[in-house]
């Protein structure tokens, strides 16, 4: 069964940063795609990031290009989200998923919280 | 404002049916699958379609998919009110190569 658990979500002051980490198994984790999907409180999914199978490659959305670095380990199957500068806007729910059919996402984890409030 | 654009409340009685739209453009639906989500409150999204109209093991054949041009339907049949969620959309954009997803629909049924 696939399982993906995220971790490290949290209250931060404005300009603050947090590392999120999505633990994954049930999956031959190293051969997948892997994605993070905010959504904020009452609001739609918004696409975050995703990175290949390697590690090597890298997308993001244009409004955290410059302050948030996806990346992976894959002897841990995990990835993670290092998020830098934050601002009250990156508030919401941020959910990591596996890569899918048609590069999209398939499984979705359960999500952690970012506050980022005075 | 999202790069898809859904109807943001569709509503209809148990056991009837009920479609909900996607459009898009050619940089994105035009030339890409789409998968449909569902979110149950409180929940985290749930694949219901993938590649337009293919279901995941354990999806219920209720739930259907199609695509046209630069749009995208999801079809339910036989409502239940197990089924009241936000239904969203998504498919990759080759523009501003990142996934795109609709604003999201939500399904009441009365």
């Amino acid at each position: 069964e696939v399982q993906l658990v995220e971790s490290g979500g949290g209250l931060v002051q404005p300009g603050g940063s947090l590392r999120l980490s999505c633990a994954a198994s049930g999956f031959t984790f190293s051969t997948y795609w892997m994605h993070w999907v905010r959504q904020a409180p009452g609001k739609g999914l918004v696409w975050v990031s995703r990175i290949n199978s390697y590690g090597s490659t890298t997308g993001y959305a244009d409004s955290v290009k410059g302050r948030f670095t996806i990346s992976r380990d894959n002897a841990k199957n995990t990835v993670y989200m290092q998020m830098n500068s934050l601002r009250a806007e990156d508030t919401a729910v941020y959910y990591c998923a596996r890569d899918g059919p048609g590069s999209l996402p398939d499984y979705w984890g359960q999500g952690t919280l970012v506050t980022v409030s005075s | 404002q999202s790069v898809l654009t859904q109807p943001p409340s569709v509503s209809a009685a148990p056991g009837q049916k009920v479609t909900i739209s996607c459009s898009g453009s050619s940089s994105n639906i035009g030339n890409n699958y789409v998968s449909w989500y569902q979110q149950l409150p409180g929940t985290a999204p749930k694949l219901l379609i993938y590649e337009n109209n293919k279901r995941p093991s354990g999806i219920p054949d209720r739930f259907s998919g199609s695509k046209s041009g630069t749009s995208g339907t999801l079809g339910i049949t036989g409502l239940q009110t197990g089924d009241e969620a936000d239904y969203y959309c998504g498919t990759w954009d080759s523009s501003l190569t990142a996934v795109v997803f609709g604003g999201g629909t939500k399904l009441t049924v009365l």
